[in-house]
């Protein structure tokens, strides 16, 4: 069974930093694709930021970039995201998703999904 | 960005009736047109992938359709259970997108 665990979410004050895990079991993790997708409080999801199964390709969303960094661990089947400069509008649930297929996250569909970790950016 | 925009928003609905929700995209997706669902303090779970594959597991009563901008969401005979929100996804971009939501309420 596929299985995602996000941790490291918490209470950072604004222009902080944090990283979250996501410790990913049940597949061969190297062969997949790994994202990150949020959900502030009582609003829609949104795309963070991607890996390809490799780590050897990065892409993140044009409201993270150049302050998010994703990044893998194949040792430890675990895949990070580090985040900088924080602000209150980075507060939500990070989930964590894997791609369906092997190849590309995007022409896919992500599957299954993390329970999630919640990050809360006030002083 | 490729814009996904959903109708409606929210809607109430009796068990046993039939549901349709509409996602269009701002500019033609081809197939790459995924649909989830996320119950209150759940992650989203993987209902339909590519327009109108039903992933393993979902219950036939679920269905997907459309290719280019125009996707619908079908559900035969709402259950009990089927009372959540919904989400359409694009991944034809690298520049993933999603729906707004539509939230689906027991009339």
């Amino acid at each position: 069974e596929v299985q995602l665990l996000e941790s490291g979410g918490g209470l950072v004050q604004p222009g902080g930093s944090l990283r979250l895990s996501c410790a990913a079991s049940g597949f061969t993790f190297s062969s997949y694709a790994m994202s990150w997708v949020r959900q502030a409080p009582g609003k829609g999801l949104e795309w963070v930021s991607s890996i390809s199964g490799s780590g050897g390709s990065t892409y993140h969303a044009d409201s993270v970039k150049g302050r998010f960094t994703i990044s893998r661990e194949t040792s430890k089947n675990t895949v990070y995201l580090q985040m900088n400069s924080l602000g209150a509008e980075d507060t939500a649930v990070y989930y964590c998703a894997k791609a369906g297929t092997s190849g590309t996250y995007y022409k896919n569909y992500f599957d299954p999904w993390g329970q999630g970790t919640l990050v809360t950016v006030s002083s | 960005d490729i814009q996904m925009t959903q109708s409606p928003s929210s809607l109430s609905a009796s068990v046993g009736d039939r549901v349709t929700i509409t996602c269009r995209a701002s500019q033609s997706i081809s197939n790459y047109l995924n649909w989830y669902q996320q119950k209150p303090g759940k992650a989203p779970k993987l209902l339909i992938y590519a327009a109108s594959s039903l992933q393993s597991g979902v219950p036939s009563r679920f269905s997907g359709s459309g290719s280019g901008t125009d996707f619908t969401l079908t559900i035969s005979s709402l259950q009990p259970e089927d009372f959540a929100t919904y989400y359409c996804q694009q991944t034809y971009s690298s520049r993933i997108t999603f729906g707004q939501g539509s939230r689906l309420e027991i009339k």
